[in-house]
């Protein structure tokens, strides 16, 4: 069975860091894209970032760009995102997801950015 | 970016009826490898989204036979034969051909 499961999520000042992870299982992580998907408070779903099955290709939306980094551990079966300069903007639900097509999620990890 | 247009936004339905949902991209979605990659998810309240629909109209596994899609080129609808219960939630179209993915607002579905 897949599963993702996403931690690492918290409340942040703005301007602050954090490092979400996505601990994958039941499949073959070093075969497929990887992607990672927010969700703002009570908004839709918003692509922030995605990866290449060797790392060798990371693509971000524009408006993360030059603040997060997605990386991944195919040894670990792990995803991560770097996330630096956090805004109150970036206040999300953030999600892993399979493939460049989202084909199964995780739960989700809050992330707060607030004084 | 490609805009992903849904309407309608908001979709009451009464239960055993049929529901539309219409998606609509800003500018073609067909991919270089000749594949077009529309996809649909469906967003239960207080959960994930969960993908019901990949490449315009193929379901994915375990998603029941009331779902389908079809479409073609810039103009995509998702379809529901009949409305049960547990098909509550919002609905999203989202593009998988060019970078960023972008998705749909939603569309809401709602029992009567």
């Amino acid at each position: 069975e897949v599963q993702l499961v996403d931690s690492g999520g918290d409340l942040v000042q703005p301007g602050g860091s954090l490092r979400l992870s996505c601990a994958a299982s039941g499949f073959t992580f070093s075969s497929y894209w990887m992607s990672w998907v927010r969700q703002a408070p009570g908004k839709g779903l918003e692509s922030v970032a995605n990866i290449k099955q060797d790392g060798s290709e990371k693509n971000y939306v524009d408006s993360v760009k030059g603040r997060f980094t997605i990386s991944r551990d195919n040894a670990k079966s792990s995803l991560y995102l770097q996330m630096n300069s956090l805004r109150a903007e970036d206040t999300a639900l953030y999600y892993c997801a399979r493939g460049n097509n989202l084909d199964f999620w995780g739960q989700g990890t809050l992330v707060t950015v607030s004084s | 970016d490609v805009v992903m247009t849904q309407s309608p936004l908001s979709l009451p339905v009464t239960l055993g009826q049929p529901a539309s949902i219409s998606c609509r991209s800003s500018q073609s979605l067909v991919s270089s490898d000749g594949h077009t990659y529309l996809n649909w998810f469906q967003q239960r309240p207080g959960q994930s989204p969960r993908r019901l629909i990949y490449k315009i109209s193929n379901r994915d596994s375990g998603v029941p036979d009331r779902f389908s899609g079809s479409g073609s080129g810039t103009d995509f609808t998702l379809k529901i034969s009949r409305v049960e219960a547990e098909d509550v939630g919002v609905y999203y179209c989202m593009q998988g051909t060019h970078w960023p993915r972008t998705f749909g607002q939603g569309t809401k579905v709602e029992i009567k």
